[in-house]
């Protein structure tokens, strides 16, 4: 298996464009999860799913950003419009059942 | 889920084993102990998990004090590949929330 596929591996785009993150889980995991991480809040769970449908969002930071999953193997993060202060990297990671999580190798995203 | 403490950050020697020590007295009889860890700029690894018994895999092995309150990962041949960030996180059993903390920078040294 590939693991968890990520991309594009880094984005860099300007303040006020839509941003768009995608992600391919592994096959066969149920969950899929989107963090975001930076130096000064570190790793944040944003979102997850469970077989496609979104359970937790509380983590989402504002409406500028949303999370789809219209099938067992894809997923995306949009924001918009994107801010510098969305600068960090992205990760997004699949689980099956309490086995542990696989994470992807992330997004860099630079908003300037 | 529990809240769990771990020291910022600790050194060992390469070949000597690491002991990362992870606090946490609050958990519950249904919190599992998961260990991940962060190699700089790749994401999180899963390394080991346990609920009650010390756990072994070819990674690690997991330490669980008899009344859980704390427990000890132990990379038993430590090299320069394991320096990472070293993150304990309590977690209920059908939950699937990982959230993760500050966690513990190991950096093994030659």
């Amino acid at each position: 298996d590939a693991g968890v596929i990520q991309s594009p591996r880094h984005e860099v785009t300007e303040m006020g464009q839509e941003v768009t993150l995608r992600c391919k889980p592994i096959s066969g995991h149920n969950s899929l999860f989107w963090y975001r991480q930076t130096m000064m809040r570190g790793l944040e769970l944003l979102i997850y799913f469970n077989n496609n449908v979104p359970i937790d969002d509380s983590g989402m930071p504002e409406d500028r950003f949303s999370a789809k999953m219209p099938n067992a193997s894809f997923s995306t993060l949009k924001i918009q419009p994107s801010e510098p202060r969305d600068s960090a990297v992205y990760f997004c990671a699949s689980s099956f059942r309490l086995y542990g999580y696989t994470f992807g190798s992330g997004t860099r995203l630079t908003v300037v | 889920d529990a809240k769990t403490t771990q020291p910022p950050s600790m050194d060992c020697a390469e070949g000597r084993a690491a002991n990362l020590p992870c606090n946490h007295s609050t958990i519950s009889g249904n919190e599992y102990v998961y260990w991940y860890r962060q190699i700089h700029s790749q994401g999180p690894q899963y390394i080991i998990h346990g609920l009650k018994n010390n756990e072994t895999n070819e990674m690690a092995s997991l330490i669980i004090t008899e009344d859980r309150k704390s427990s000890t990962l132990i990379l038993p041949h430590a090299t320069l590949r394991d320096t990472a960030v070293y993150y304990c996180i309590a977690l209920k059993g059908g939950s699937e929330k990982l959230v993760f903390g500050k966690g513990t920078k190991l950096t093994v040294n030659p």
